[in-house]
């Protein structure tokens, strides 16, 4: 059973760059069929899918993030890395690591969510 | 950018009820959709993939129809644990998300 967990600093500075982990457990990140995605949640709203690193490496962003945003893997950790650069209060939410292994954008696996929050 | 658009936003209902959330997709995703289910505090769950394929484990009671652009989650007997907040995803293109539908006890 893979369980994702999510890490990194609670608080950052506004126009500075937001940086989460998730980290792997129970199964390998080279494996097959997997999207590992970042989704987040802006307090007392909706989910909005931030972006993707599939089994292959390649990456893919929500259009509306997509200038900030980068996703990146470290195959020997098992980790995959969110990074979000010139921060806004707006971007304070919790966010979410996710996956499934079903070769399709969907997600049965989930972190239990970090609160980032953006602020001097 | 396909958007998806839930209804209603919150109902309110009591045990034993059969209810009705549906999603709307701007544009034809086929049935690359997907429920999930989230209680306070929790990262949500999977309920049903594929707009009516139930994911393992998730009681039989909710069910998914649909294709296109128009789809339904029912729940056919609600039960406590099913007071929760809804969400659509479809999957065709990207990963957009409805914006919820909160289910509250009458």
């Amino acid at each position: 059973q893979v369980q994702l967990q999510e890490s990194g600093p609670g608080l950052v500075k506004p126009s500075q760059t937001l940086s989460l982990t998730c980290t792997v457990s129970g199964g390998s990140i080279s494996s097959g069929g997997y999207y590992w995605s970042w989704v987040r949640q802006h307090p007392g709203k909706g989910l909005e899918w931030v972006g993707y690193i599939s089994y292959t490496g390649s990456t893919y962003y929500n259009p509306s993030l997509k200038s900030r945003v980068t996703i990146s893997v470290d195959t020997s950790k098992n980790q995959f890395s969110l990074s979000l650069n010139s921060v806004t209060a707006a971007d304070t939410a919790v966010y979410y690591c996710a996956s499934r292994q079903d070769y399709q954008l969907l997600f049965d696996y989930w972190g239990q969510g970090t609160l980032v929050t953006v602020s001097s | 950018d396909i958007q998806m658009t839930q209804s209603p936003s919150t109902l309110s209902a009591s045990v034993g009820d059969r209810v009705t959330i549906t999603c709307r997709a701007s544009h034809n995703i086929s049935s690359w959709l997907a429920w999930y289910q989230q209680k306070p505090e929790k990262a949500p769950k999977l309920l049903i993939y594929k707009a009516s394929s139930l994911e393992s484990g998730v009681p039989s009671r909710f069910s998914g129809s649909g294709s296109g652009t128009e789809f339904t989650l029912t729940i056919s007997s609600l039960q406590p644990d099913d007071f929760a907040t809804y969400y659509c995803q479809q999957y065709n293109r990207m990963g957009t998300f409805g914006q919820g539908t909160k289910l509250e006890i009458k």
